[in-house]
């Protein structure tokens, strides 16, 4: 079945360091990309998508390249804040046979900044 | 429009009772979705509703677990008999059409956490 796997945390950086979040996932066919990211005590919220190959997502500094030839959906950002710290998850979305459009999440990754 | 609604935020209940959440979507949104995030992992598929009409229950879905959305508009999602390996947090998100979906995902709400004692 499809999957999505990302890297395990937690993570801990620094203030103005560089992030980077791997994912990878599995999809029997031509799947939209997303991640999502959940702050403490909140529902998720989406960060940015791609819909296909070579598309690159981008909001609030972070970023994502749709690799198709590698499976990979890798999150970066330049200079990580202590905002920043929350919960990332890699997810991928293909139609159901009852057109649902389920959306398959990876585990998630911590991450904690600190200044 | 606020977003996407669910009530309670938080619920306690002991093992063996029925409980009932809340789900109000965003007002132009037709498609309705429920699932579920236990501790440290990431959100599974529980069902779906276009509309009114449930077209997709995911095998997690025991037949202690039932989900409504009465005239396409709020749904609420009830689990019979609890048992402790309930506890989780119930995510509601909606969505527009399946293109909306794609081109922009969903749009969740902060969920009800569930601890069944």
């Amino acid at each position: 079945g499809d999957s999505v796997t990302q890297m395990e945390g937690p993570v801990t950086l620094s203030e103005e360091a560089f992030l980077t979040i791997n994912c990878t996932y599995t999809a029997t066919g031509y799947p939209s990309l997303f991640w999502y990211v959940q702050y403490p005590g909140e529902g998720l919220q989406l960060l940015l998508k791609a819909t296909k190959a070579d598309d690159k997502g981008s909001n609030k500094g972070f970023e994502a390249t749709y690799r198709k030839e590698t499976t990979s959906f890798h999150l970066e950002k330049g200079s990580v804040q202590v905002s920043d710290s929350a919960v990332y998850f890699c997810a991928l979305s293909l139609i159901s046979g009852a057109g649902s459009y389920q959306l398959t999440f990876g585990k998630g990754t911590k991450l904690s900044v600190i200044p | 429009d606020t977003g996407v609604s669910q009530d309670p935020r938080h619920k306690i209940t002991k093992r063996g009772q029925n409980v009932t959440f809340r789900c109000d979507p965003i007002s132009e949104h037709n498609r309705l979705y429920w699932y579920r995030q236990t501790l440290g992992q990431g959100p599974e598929f529980l069902t779906y509703f276009q509309n009114e009409a449930q077209l997709e229950k995911s095998r997690l879905l025991s037949d202690r677990f039932s989900a409504e959305r009465p005239k396409g508009s709020f749904s609420t999602l009830e689990i019979q008999r609890t048992e402790q390996g309930d506890s989780a947090m119930y995510l509601c998100a909606s969505s527009l059409d399946g293109l909306g979906v794609a081109n922009y995902g969903y749009t969740f709400g902060s969920g009800t956490r569930l601890t069944v004692v």
